[in-house]
C-alpha cells in the first residue's frame, strides 16, 4: 500500500519555466489537496478536489492549476515559475473532509527552487 | 493573529525527559490533528481527536474543547523523536488550518 506518492522529490526551475508536480494515491480517497510550506509558516492550501472532475481554489491558488481526471491522480501545474513559488509542496488525501473520523495522508513532499 | 498558535516554537530536551507541546486555537473546530515532520521528510499524522485523550506508545494527545487547547506529550523522549510537530484544526467550514510547528531536538 503506497499511500500518497509525489514526484519529483526535488526540482530546480528557471524563472518562466513550467512544470507539473505529480501526485497519486491508491487508497480510493475522494478528497485530495495541494499545500505549500514556506519557512516559519503553516502549510497553506493551494487547490483541493472533492472527487474526479471537481477542483476548487484554496487560500493561495495564483500561479497554479490543477486537474482531477481520475480518483487516483491530482497533478499540480506551474505555468510560469516565479521565485515566490520556491517552497516545499505537499500533496495529501482523505476519505472525506473535515470529520474527526477520517484523517489525512500526506505525500513526502517536493522541494522546488525557482532561480 | 493566527487561528492556530503553538508553543514553544523551539524545544530542546535531554533523552528521557517528559515533553509537552501546546496548541491553542481561536475558531470552532470539528477535529484537531497532531502531525510529525522529520527533517527533509514527509508529514505523518500522529493523532486526530475531537474530545478527550488518545495514546499511542509514548505519545499522548489531549484536547479541552471548552478552553480551545490541546497538548501533545512525549514520555521518555528519545533522539529519534527529534522532528517538527504540527498542530492543525479542521474548522467548522471544513477548512484545515495549520500551526507553524514546534521544532523539537532531543539530545542523548
Amino acid at each position: 500500500n503506497a499511500g500518497v506518492t509525489q514526484t519529483p522529490k526535488f526540482r530546480i526551475l528557471k524563472i518562466g519555466q513550467s512544470m507539473t508536480l505529480q501526485c497519486t494515491q491508491d487508497m480510493n480517497h475522494n478528497y485530495m489537496y495541494w499545500y505549500r510550506q514556506d519557512p516559519g509558516m503553516g502549510l497553506k492550501l493551494i487547490y483541493y478536489s472533492v472527487g474526479a472532475g471537481i477542483t476548487d481554489k484554496g487560500e493561495v491558488p495564483n500561479g497554479y492549476n490543477v486537474s482531477r481526471s481520475t480518483t487516483e491522480d491530482f497533478p499540480l501545474r506551474l505555468e510560469l515559475a516565479a521565485p515566490s513559488q520556491t517552497s516545499v509542496y505537499f500533496c495529501a488525501s482523505s476519505y472525506s473532509r473535515g470529520t474527526a473520523n477520517y484523517g489525512y495522508t500526506f505525500g513526502s513532499g517536493t522541494r522546488l527552487t525557482v532561480v | 493573529k493566527n487561528e492556530v498558535e503553538q508553543s514553544p516554537q523551539n524545544l530542546t530536551a535531554q533523552e528521557g525527559e517528559f515533553i509537552t507541546i501546546n496548541c491553542s486555537y481561536s475558531v470552532g473546530i470539528s477535529a484537531l490533528h497532531w502531525l510529525q515532520q522529520h527533517p527533509g521528510g514527509g508529514i505523518v499524522s500522529l493523532f486526530m481527536l475531537s474530545s478527550g485523550k488518545k495514546k499511542h506508545g509514548r505519545l499522548i494527545a489531549t484536547i479541552n474543547i471548552q478552553e480551545k487547547h490541546s497538548s501533545l506529550h512525549i514520555t521518555a523522549s528519545h533522539p529519534r523523536d527529534s522532528a517538527v510537530y504540527i498542530c492543525a484544526v479542521t474548522k467548522e467550514d471544513d477548512k484545515l488550518i495549520f500551526g507553524t510547528g514546534t521544532r523539537l531536538q532531543v539530545f542523548p
